[in-house]
């Protein structure tokens, strides 16, 4: 399966730390996206780094990836509480399918 | 205004109801996709039309029947459901083919089967 998984399923932290969530994933892929969720909501669009890139910013979102491990990494600094939210990594593996984890539900506590 | 509108949001139906849920894009993409998320699972891809075909259907039931009349607007069909098929239905576009690119997603329609 292409799936990719998060972790931890679910991580709380201090408004103003930095929250790391990661991502694995099993075959090759031409690029890895991060999606936001709030409660409900439909999913939103965070970024996109494709496999030849390894580290792409973004406002105060950093995304890793490192394809001989199979893994990518979202960082957000400096949090606030908006930025409570469900966050998705999602695969693609060439397949014209976007495979989607289950998700990292991040809690900001002020 | 969102560039992917799904109505209704919110729908309750009973097992024997035959309901539609609603998606419109006006992004001018060409690729739309319906996919099922279900509590503790992964999002799950349920079909995909590119330039009004359809192009994937992931082993879906019958009793969930899409409908791509132009590439602005999908439907899914519903009929003969099961409390099982409960979920939040998101409905999706892309401006790049199928899997390729950045997707957009609706609100979201959350259905309850009673």
């Amino acid at each position: 399966s292409q799936q990719g998984e998060e972790d931890p399923q679910a991580l709380s932290i201090q408004e103003g730390e930095n929250a790391t969530m990661n991502c694995s994933y099993k075959t090759s892929i031409n690029n890895l996206q991060w999606y936001r969720q709030n409660s409900g909501r439909g999913l939103v669009h965070l970024i996109l780094i494709r496999s030849n890139e390894r580290e792409k910013h973004s406002g105060r979102l950093r995304v890793t990836l490192d394809t001989s491990k199979k893994s990518s990494s979202l960082l957000i600094t400096a949090s606030r509480a908006a930025d409570t939210a469900s966050y998705f990594c999602a695969t693609d593996g060439g397949d014209e399918k976007l495979t989607f984890g289950t998700g990292t539900r991040l809690t900001i506590i002020p | 205004e969102t560039g992917v509108t799904q109505t209704p949001r919110h729908l309750v139906m009973g097992m024997t109801n035959k309901k539609s849920l609603k998606c419109e894009q006006h992004l001018g993409h060409n690729a739309m996709y319906w996919y099922k998320q279900s509590a503790k699972k992964p999002l799950e891809l349920m079909f995909v039309y590119n330039f009004k075909e359809q192009t994937e259907n992931n082993s879906v039931p019958s009793r969930f029947s899409p409908e791509c009349p132009n590439s602005s607007h999908l439907f899914l069909h519903l009929h003969t459901l099961q409390p099982e098929d409960s979920a939040l239905y998101l409905c999706a576009s892309s401006q790049e083919g199928p899997g390729s690119g950045e997707l957009f997603f609706g609100e979201g329609s959350r259905l309850t089967v009673l």
